[in-house]
């Protein structure tokens, strides 16, 4: 079955890049059935969906954060990425990679462990 | 944007008692609805999309219903188990967006 997972720095400086990869198992991120999804979840908040990825580079972002957000996907290590640039406090969050449901139903399953960063 | 609001906010149930969750969307979102589960320091577990089919492996003391604006979760005889948190999530329009959640104690 498939498995996400997270990587990426923990701590993120005012002002710079927050950087963060999801690496797929037990799948193939080019099946053609499902986009790449990056949600996150502040402290007591609620989820925030970020952006979508297609094995092609094909992209959707949330418009409240399309100004400083990338998603990117690399087949050939079967994993894709996220790029937040100038991070705030309020960029601070648990972040999820996720798969999306399939090409026409945006729902998610399943989900990466999450990664928390902090800015400060 | 479609605003999700979920109620109530919190919600104890003794076991076997049901368990009714609702969400409310600010315009349609036709059948394009999902529910999570999510346990602390965990990530959300898909429960239910389509507003109504149970995602794979989901017990069938989970079940979900309507369409337009009015959803409802149910969880018929609850479990300590399921005490959790319980997120909704539609996906009818951009952008994709979630309730605030509702938590569950079961006690």
């Amino acid at each position: 079955q498939v498995q996400l997972q997270e990587s990426g720095p923990g701590l993120v400086k005012p002002s710079q890049t927050l950087s963060l990869t999801c690496t797929v198992s037990g799948g193939s991120i080019t099946n053609g059935s499902y986009f790449w999804g990056w949600i996150r979840q502040p402290a007591g908040k609620r989820l925030q969906w970020i952006g979508r990825v297609y094995s092609n580079g094909n992209t959707k972002y949330n418009p409240s954060l399309k100004s400083r957000v990338t998603i990117s996907v690399d087949t050939s290590k079967n994993q894709f990425s996220l790029k937040l640039s100038s991070v705030t406090a309020t960029d601070t969050a648990v972040y999820y990679c996720a798969r999306v449901g399939d090409i026409f139903h945006n729902w998610f399953d399943p989900w990466g462990q999450g990664s928390l960063v902090t800015v400060s | 944007e479609i605003v999700m609001t979920q109620s109530p906010a919190s919600l104890s149930v003794s076991p076997g008692e049901r368990a009714t969750l609702s969400c409310r969307a600010s315009q349609s979102v036709s059948s394009n609805l999902a529910w999570y589960q999510q346990k602390p320091g965990q990530a959300p577990r898909l429960l239910i999309y389509g507003a109504s089919t149970r995602a794979t492996g989901i017990s069938d003391r989970f079940s979900g219903s309507g369409s337009g604006t009015n959803f409802t979760l149910t969880i018929s005889s609850p479990q300590s188990e399921d005490s959790s948190l319980y997120y909704c999530q539609q996906y009818n329009s951009w952008p994709l967006t979630f309730g605030g959640g509702t938590k569950v104690e079961i006690k």
